[in-house]
């Protein structure tokens, strides 16, 4: 079956660069998304992509996906402390009809 | 009120119980989800409904009973619950699932304490 995984905690100081990774297993993802999830909240969409690409830019987000290895990484620059949440992967691809989502990487921002 | 709107934020319920979640949105979305949080696993996926039809049951037990009466709303029943079901359980809507990018929008959850 498909597995999507993550690391589940990631501790960085105010202004330095976050980098949070995901591995997936299915070869025939079309989309892998990041979400964020913020305290007695539900999940927001943070950014996606596709997978014919290999990175995509959204001002402060890069994501980062090579797709040989199945790795998708989402880099925060200048993080700051409200940055501080649960971030998913998941991704989607043509046999399923519903996103798989990981475990989620909880990220601390010290001040 | 926009968005997706879970309702009871909160619920402790005996193992003899029986309760109900309920779920709304207002974005105009034709699929609804029901999935389930617990800490340090996955996000797990257990019922889809597009078009107010379940189109997916990722084998889960029968004491979780959904239901979609229209496109807007989403219920699932609970009976006779095990502490192992305490989570948060959030619902979510998306445009269709015909769509090849499928952005999901999620409700706050119900955080569920199963005595």
């Amino acid at each position: 079956g498909e597995d999507v995984e993550q690391s589940l905690f990631l501790s960085v100081r105010e202004g330095d660069s976050s980098v949070i990774n995901c591995t997936y297993t299915d070869s025939s993802s079309t989309y892998l998304y990041w979400y964020k999830q913020e305290p007695g909240a539900g999940l927001q969409l943070l950014t996606y992509i596709f997978s014919n690409m290999d990175m995509k830019q959204d001002q402060r987000l890069t994501v980062l996906l090579n797709k040989k290895d199945k790795h998708l990484s989402l880099r925060i620059a200048d993080t700051q402390t409200g940055d501080s949440a649960i971030y998913f992967c998941a991704e989607r691809n043509t046999g399923r009809r519903a996103l798989t989502f990981g475990s989620g990487t909880r990220l601390q921002v010290q001040p | 009120e926009t968005g997706v709107t879970q309702t009871p934020r909160h619920l402790v319920m005996g193992m003899t119980n029986k309760k109900s979640l309920k779920c709304e949105q207002h974005l105009g979305h034709n699929a609804m989800y029901w999935y389930k949080q617990s800490a340090k696993k996955p996000l797990e996926l257990m019922f889809v409904y597009n078009f107010k039809e379940q189109t997916e049951n990722n084998s889960v037990p029968s004491r979780f009973s959904p239901e979609c009466p229209n496109s807007s709303h989403l219920f699932l029943h609970l009976h006779t619950l095990q502490p192992e079901d305490s989570a948060l359980y959030l619902c979510a809507s998306s445009q269709d699932l015909s769509a090849v990018n499928e952005k999901l929008f999620f409700g706050s959850g119900t955080q569920l304490s199963v005595l």
